[in-house]
């Protein structure tokens, strides 16, 4: 089955700088990959998602790459503010047939 | 659109005990998924029901079940609590329809088992 690797699973940056997190994935055959955001005490929140067809997606200060051939994809926060300090997972599917395979989490405080 | 809804969200058990959690899907999301989340192991999947049909299974054991409803509402149920079922369960709720199968998550039920 699917195995989804996330690094680092701590990332303290300053206000203002980059925050970059990575994730791979085991199933060639995995073609869709979102990222939640989860704060304290709340559910995980869909922040951006991509499928195989697409090698990179932007959404404001958020953005996703993929890279098929290394099965590997990663999320990049730029101009971070103090309220990106959350925990971030990184998942991976099969559209949606198979259930969704979550790495660990990344914990990101960015701060002031 | 309302957000998915659980109920309720806190619990206390005693070992031994059942639960049943209950969940709300988007209005119009066929497909409801339960996940169980811990510090050690993350947020793992546990069952998904589209159309009142289970239609994937995690590597739980068969304490943990579930059910949906014609209304897509969905309940699931531990028996025999134990120490270990201590967790957030998460309900996520999907359209599932063409290219949309985004889930989206509920604030989840903190289970703890005493």
């Amino acid at each position: 089955g699917e195995n989804v690797e996330q690094h680092p699973s701590t990332l303290s940056v300053q206000e203002g700088d980059s925050a970059v997190i990575k994730c791979t994935y085991s199933d060639s055959a995995s073609n869709y990959f979102p990222w939640y955001k989860q704060e304290l005490g709340k559910g995980p929140q869909l922040i951006i998602d991509i499928r195989s067809n697409v090698g990179e997606k932007k959404d404001q200060r958020i953005a996703v790459t993929l890279n098929k051939t290394a099965k590997h994809f990663s999320l990049h926060i730029t101009e971070t503010q103090p309220e990106d300090s959350a925990v971030y997972f990184c998942a991976a599917a099969f559209s949606g047939n198979t259930p969704l395979v979550f790495g660990k989490g990344t914990r990101l405080s960015v701060i002031a | 659109k309302a957000g998915v809804t659980q109920t309720p969200r806190y619990l206390i058990k005693t070992r031994g005990q059942q639960v049943t959690l209950s969940c709300s899907p988007i209005s119009g999301h066929r497909s409801v998924s339960w996940y169980q989340q811990t510090p050690g192991q993350g947020l793992q999947f546990l069952f998904e029901y589209f159309s009142e049909t289970q239609r994937n299974k995690g590597n739980f054991p068969g304490r943990f079940s579930g059910r949906q409803f014609s209304n897509s509402r969905s309940e699931m149920n531990v028996s025999t609590l134990e120490l270990g079922d201590s967790a957030l369960y998460l309900c996520a709720s999907s359209l599932v329809s063409g290219s949309s199968y985004e889930q989206y998550f509920g604030p989840g039920t903190r289970l703890t088992v005493t």
